[in-house]
């Protein structure tokens, strides 16, 4: 199976600055590495999926990068609604797999 | 609008049996793949199965495989999981979502989730 590792497990920013969460695969996932985001009681959410591409209604301060091993999902300035966990999932293969999440959180 | 809605969660006990329903509306059903995903509430997410838009591909985790079985009515726009042999770790809510498209691997839409509790 294709682990995820997820870092950092907590991030604590405040509004307005810029988060960087990092997922890497045990193998190559071409570009196919989806990101989420969960609030407490809610389902997750897609935000990004094929590395890059948003999805409908995601703002543009999201954005997925990365290829290969290696993937980030960066928000450039943190509003008050961001602050959550982000789960990323890798399509490249089955079984399909979670990383661990990373919590954004408030400073 | 594109709704999913889970149903048929519960308190079960070790060993029983419980289906699962994911009723679909606002999109054209037979037309997406979809898939069971789970949360042990407080925790990360697990995949447990998929299936195509016309039934001929289906993909289970190992930990479910011969225990839970995933199928559609596609005249009904319902999705369904059959689990057999719970076990406690079984416990979690349920989603079910759906692919994006045949060719773009996004679940893009999720149902608000049902919760299965398995105890003695």
């Amino acid at each position: 199976d294709i682990l995820l590792t997820q870092s950092p497990a907590t991030l604590s920013l405040s509004p307005g600055e810029r988060a960087t969460l990092s997922c890497r695969a045990s193998q190559s996932l071409g570009n196919y590495l989806t990101w989420f985001q969960q609030k407490p009681g809610q389902a997750p959410r897609l935000l990004i999926y094929h590395t890059s591409i948003r999805a409908a209604g995601i703002p543009a301060r999201f954005s997925g990068s990365g290829s290969g091993t290696d993937f980030t999902l960066t928000i450039s300035s943190l509003e008050p609604e961001d602050f959550a966990l982000y789960y990323c999932l890798q399509r490249r293969d089955w079984p399909l797999t979670f990383g661990g999440g990373t919590k954004v959180e408030i400073k | 609008q594109v709704q999913l809605v889970e149903s048929g969660g519960g308190l079960i006990r070790p060993g029983g049996s419980l289906r699962l329903s994911c009723a679909a509306s606002g999109f054209t059903f037979s037309d997406h793949h979809m898939t069971w995903i789970r949360q042990v509430p407080g925790k990360g997410l697990q995949w447990l199965s998929y299936i195509s838009d016309d039934t001929t591909f289906i993909k289970y985790a190992e930990s479910v495989k011969g225990r839970f079985t995933i199928s559609r009515d596609n005249g009904r726009n319902l999705l369904y999981l059959q689990m057999n042999s719970l076990r406690v770790e079984d416990t979690g809510i349920y989603y079910c979502a759906r692919d994006l498209s045949p060719t773009l691997r996004a679940f893009d839409y999720w149902g608000q989730g049902t919760l299965v509790t398995v105890s003695s």
